[in-house]
């Protein structure tokens, strides 16, 4: 069973589309995150919610809207994409917040 | 802000060779990890250190905390090929935000 899952794996899309990720944990976590690692391998937190809660929000453009339904789920919205948004995202869980984080398989997105 | 350095970025051994990957930050922190990545694929957790001294094995790794001098290392010994990837710290900052630094990448030659 997979732990934390994530789709697509892959997104290729045109500028100025919207997108969804989704992501799913089947580990009993309370905490989720979403990351953004760069085209030099650079992982940036974007944001992490804990039980449905916003906790963690990075300085990224509104157009990425996170949302939470229940606490084993965690998708990601992006509007009107841009070049620069390429990279690949890793949804990831923890117990709690402090505790080790397990992430998922990354979807790679190419914005054309 | 809390920022993590790693050196080397990058690195290239012959098998069975011995070498330090090292990992500073600039402020205080509680927790510190060590993940793996493969080319491609997700990151996969190594080890979390917790306090001073704390040191921990697995296999040819070894990872280990100094809070005081703001320094964890990992210690490869005797390298294998099997263990070419790219390796990351973190280090965790104040409202449980884990700070990533670049990465260095492992590349084991036989």
């Amino acid at each position: 069973d997979t732990a934390v899952s994530q789709t697509p794996k892959y997104l290729v899309t045109q500028m100025g589309n919207d997108k969804s990720i989704k992501c799913e944990q089947n580990l009993g976590h309370d905490t989720m995150y979403w990351y953004k690692q760069d085209s030099k391998k650079f992982l940036k937190i974007m944001f992490s919610y804990n039980n449905k809660e916003l906790i963690i929000n990075e300085t990224v453009p509104n157009r990425f809207s996170p949302k939470s339904p229940d606490k084993a789920h965690l998708n990601l919205h992006i509007n009107s994409l841009e070049l620069g948004d390429s990279a690949v995202y890793f949804c990831a869980s923890s117990q709690q917040g402090w505790e080790t984080q397990y992430f998922g398989p990354g979807t790679r997105l190419l914005v054309l | 802000e809390l920022k993590v350095e790693q050196n080397p970025l990058f690195l290239s051994m012959q098998e069975g060779k011995n070498y330090t990957i090292y990992c500073n930050y600039s402020t205080t922190s509680d927790r510190l990890y060590w993940y793996r990545q493969d080319p491609g694929k997700s990151l996969e957790s190594l080890f979390v250190l917790l306090s001073n001294g704390a040191v921990k094995q697995e296999g040819r790794l070894m990872a280990s905390l100094d809070t005081k001098a703001r320094l964890s290392t990992l210690h490869i010994t005797a390298a294998v090929h099997d263990l070419s990837a790219t390796y990351f710290c973190a280090a965790m900052e104040y409202g449980n935000k884990l700070v990533f630094g670049a990465g260095t990448i492992l590349r084991v030659k036989s």
